[in-house]
């Protein structure tokens, strides 16, 4: 069974505005990372976050994390065309293996 | 600039052949995963490695999959026979991955292959 629920399934914003997206988890985890797929491409690693952070930077990006609630958000600001693609969380639970979510499709037009 | 390298990028099979894809992790790697992904039911984790031993494949059909590493520079994922929902596009991806006792806190980034695209007549 999937550990990670991205919501929403999809998101269509105008280039220049921020884009939200959450993921909820089941079990305790050590980290939770974001992953981004383009069209036709595998998955690229964007952020980690361990069970002992709460919120996280890079660049444009910004993860937030809440063990009390098992769920974490990533917030794109300023988003562009190129950050078209579908993005997916992943808990990874002590060195275990990996499970990722249903992902989210982000649309940004331009 | 390490990558993980899969072939064939593309198979169009017929039912009932046997598929093999092939996956070459990143150099110094030890954990190795197998995923599938449809739109239905997005990435399904079907098996993975640590240093070449299987850990766990219980998301694999076992009478027809079967994933091996036969040394640390390839992995295999085979069906046989192939059927028609099969078809999907399968991911390999590799990391650097602790054991538990190493306390787990370093658990890394996974690294993707670009995948190989299966379809099933």
């Amino acid at each position: 069974s999937q550990q990670g629920e991205e919501d929403p399934q999809a998101l269509s914003i105008q280039e220049g505005e921020n884009a939200t997206m959450n993921c909820s988890y089941k079990t305790s985890i050590n980290n939770l990372q974001w992953y981004r797929q383009n069209s036709g491409r595998g998955l690229v690693h964007l952020i980690l976050i361990r069970s002992n952070e709460r919120e996280k930077h890079s660049g444009r990006l910004r993860v937030t994390l809440d063990t009390s609630k098992k769920s974490s958000s990533l917030l794109i600001t300023a988003s562009r065309a190129a950050d078209t693609a579908s993005y997916f969380c992943a808990t990874a639970n002590y060195g275990q293996n990996f499970v990722f979510g249903p992902g989210t499709r982000l649309s940004v037009l331009p | 600039d390490a990558r993980v390298t899969q072939t064939p990028r593309h198979k169009v099979t017929e039912m009932g052949q046997e598929v093999t894809m092939r996956c070459q992790p990143i150099l110094g790697h030890n954990t190795v995963f197998w995923y599938r992904q449809t739109m239905m039911q997005g990435l399904e984790l079907l098996a993975y490695f640590r240093n070449r031993a299987p850990l766990d494949d219980s998301g694999m059909p076992k009478d027809r999959f079967s994933a091996e590493m036969p040394d640390a520079t390839l992995a295999t994922l085979k069906i046989q026979p192939s059927e028609p929902r099969d078809s999907a596009v399968y991911f390999c991806a590799s990391g650097l991955v602790p054991s538990l006792g190493a306390g787990g806190m370093n658990t890394g980034e996974l690294f993707f292959g670009e995948g190989s695209r299966l379809t099933v007549l």
